[in-house]
C-alpha cells in the first residue's frame, strides 16, 4: 500500500517556469522530509517540515505542510536547469522508518 | 564533514552468491537505516538499527537478508544467496541521537547490486 502519492509524476518544463509537485496522504505524520535525488547518486535532503500549516523557503524553493499533516507541496520558482531531478517526500510516523513518496521526476529545459 | 559513506558503490554477484554491503554513519549518528531502490520504484524501508541492537527489521525479506551494526565498525547489510530479483540500488541512512521526533536522516550515495 502506497501511503504517499506524488503528483505529477513526470514534469518537463522551460527554463524561467513556475510549478508545484504534491505530496498526498490520508494518514497523519509527524514530519515529512523533501529530497532530491540526481542519478547513480543517494537523496539528499532539502527541508523537513514539522508543524501543520508551517512553510519554509530555501532560495526559489518552498515548502508547505498541510494543517492537518496529511499533505505537502513543493513550490519551485523561476525553475532552472540545475533543478532538474527526481523529487521525494518522505514522511514519519511515530516509528523511525521514512515512508517515501512515489517520485516526481523533474526535467528542466534551457 | 564525511557524510554518510557506502561501499562499495557497484556490486555484481552470480545468482547464489553472498552480498555484503557497508555502511559508516556520519560522525556522531549512531542510528542507521536501510532502504532498498528497485528499478523505476521508490524507496523502501528495510531496517532501522542501533549500536549492537535491530530496532525495527519489518521490512526486511524473511530469508536470505540479516542486518548488523556492531559496537564498533560499520553496518552491514548481508544478503545470501542471491538471486536476479534482488538487484537494485542500497541505501543507507543515519540520523543523530535524540533526532526528537523530526527524524531527519542523512543519505548515502547507495550500493548498486547487479545480480548476474
Amino acid at each position: 500500500t502506497q501511503l504517499l502519492e506524488q503528483s505529477p509524476q513526470f514534469l518537463s518544463i522551460q527554463e524561467g517556469e513556475n510549478l508545484t509537485v504534491y505530496c498526498n496522504s490520508s494518514s497523519v505524520f509527524s514530519s515529512l522530509q523533501w529530497y532530491r535525488q540526481e542519478p547513480g547518486e543517494g537523496p539528499v535532503l532539502l527541508v523537513t517540515v514539522v508543524t501543520g500549516g508551517e512553510v519554509k523557503k530555501l532560495k526559489r524553493l518552498t515548502f508547505q505542510f498541510g494543517d492537518a499533516r496529511k499533505d505537502s507541496s513543493l513550490h519551485i520558482t523561476a525553475a532552472q536547469p540545475g533543478d532538474t531531478g527526481l523529487y521525494l517526500c518522505a514522511g514519519a510516523k511515530n516509528t523511525d522508518k521514512l515512508i517515501f513518496g512515489t517520485g516526481t521526476r523533474l526535467q528542466v529545459f534551457p | 564533514n564525511a557524510g554518510v559513506m557506502q561501499n562499495p558503490r557497484h556490486l555484481v554477484r552470480r545468482r547464489g552468491q553472498e552480498a555484503r554491503l557497508r555502511c559508516s554513519p556520519m560522525k556522531g549518528h549512531s542510528h542507521v537505516y536501510w532502504y532498498r531502490q528497485l528499478p523505476e520504484e521508490g524507496l523502501k524501508f528495510m531496517v532501522y538499527l542501533q549500536k549492537e541492537n535491530i530496532i525495527d527489521e519489518s521490512g526486511m525479506p524473511k530469508e536470505r537478508f540479516s542486518a548488523e551494526f556492531p559496537k564498533e565498525g560499520p553496518s552491514i547489510l548481508r544478503i545470501q544467496q542471491v538471486v536476479r530479483g534482488d538487484s537494485a540500488a542500497y541505501f543507507c541512512a543515519s540520523s543523530p541521537v535524540g533526532s526528537g521526533g523530526k527524524n531527519i536522516q542523512y543519505f548515502g550515495a547507495g550500493t548498486r547490486l547487479s545480480v548476474l
